[in-house]
């Protein structure tokens, strides 16, 4: 069985400046996909970016950019210039690969950003 | 807008008592996957149907049971309520099929159901 792990309940940080969120995770398969999840307010969960196991570069996306460390199974979310909007709730998750596979969650980290 | 709907959006109701959570996966979509996030549990998958069929169970309860129709919506069913089912319900769907090996169909999440048991 995979399990997820978010060791930070709650980050805070300034407006425009860089956090990153940590993720570890654990799991037999040689094949998966990781990302992370964005829960806002409004509840809607949104996916952020997620990472290929079998690619070596870790994937960017705009402000958003993961370290994807495959070997110590570590997966953490870096956010630039942070903004008033990126305060939420920050997920990541797992899934093996294949046509139907569930999600595994963490527990999830709640990010306040400060103006 | 993912293009899954959900329904209704919030539901009240009281310990004992059964209902019925609605989703509508996005066109085309064979998979739908039901998700339960509540404060003590985190969010947890519930069970998954692919084509009208139940390919896969997660952490759920034996009072829960749900169903994928023809027309691919599914529904799930939650009955003999308790305080500790109040949570939200998120239903998730994706192609689901063959796919190259490595490959992943993406999961597009609804907005859920709010479900409070009082």
């Amino acid at each position: 069985a995979q399990t997820v792990t978010q060791s930070q309940p709650e980050m805070s940080v300034q407006e425009a400046e860089t956090v990153t969120l940590s993720c570890t995770y654990d799991t037999s398969e040689s094949n998966y996909y990781l990302f992370w999840y964005k829960q806002p307010p409004s509840r809607q969960m949104i996916l952020v970016i997620r990472q290929e196991a079998y690619k070596q570069q870790n994937a960017t996306e705009n402000r958003f950019s993961v370290n994807f460390q495959k070997a110590a199974k570590s997966f953490s979310l870096k956010i630039s210039d942070s903004q008033l909007g990126d305060t939420a709730m920050y997920f990541c998750a797992f899934t093996k690969t294949g046509a139907n596979s569930k999600l595994t969650f963490g527990k999830g980290i709640t990010l306040s950003v400060r103006p | 807008d993912s293009g899954v709907t959900q329904t209704p959006k919030h539901l009240i109701t009281a310990t004992g008592q059964r209902v019925t959570l609605r989703c509508s996966p996005r066109s085309g979509d064979l998979s739908v996957y039901w998700y339960q996030q509540s404060l003590d549990q985190g969010l947890q998958f519930l069970i998954q149907y692919y084509n009208g069929e139940e390919r896969a169970k997660g952490n759920i309860l034996e009072r829960f049971s749900a169903q994928q129709f023809p027309d691919l919506h599914s529904e799930l069913n939650l009955s003999s309520l308790e305080l500790g089912d109040s949570a939200l319900y998120f239903c998730a769907s994706s192609g689901g099929g063959q796919i190259p090996w490595g490959f992943y169909n993406e999961q597009f999440f609804g907005p859920g159901t709010r479900l409070t048991v009082l």
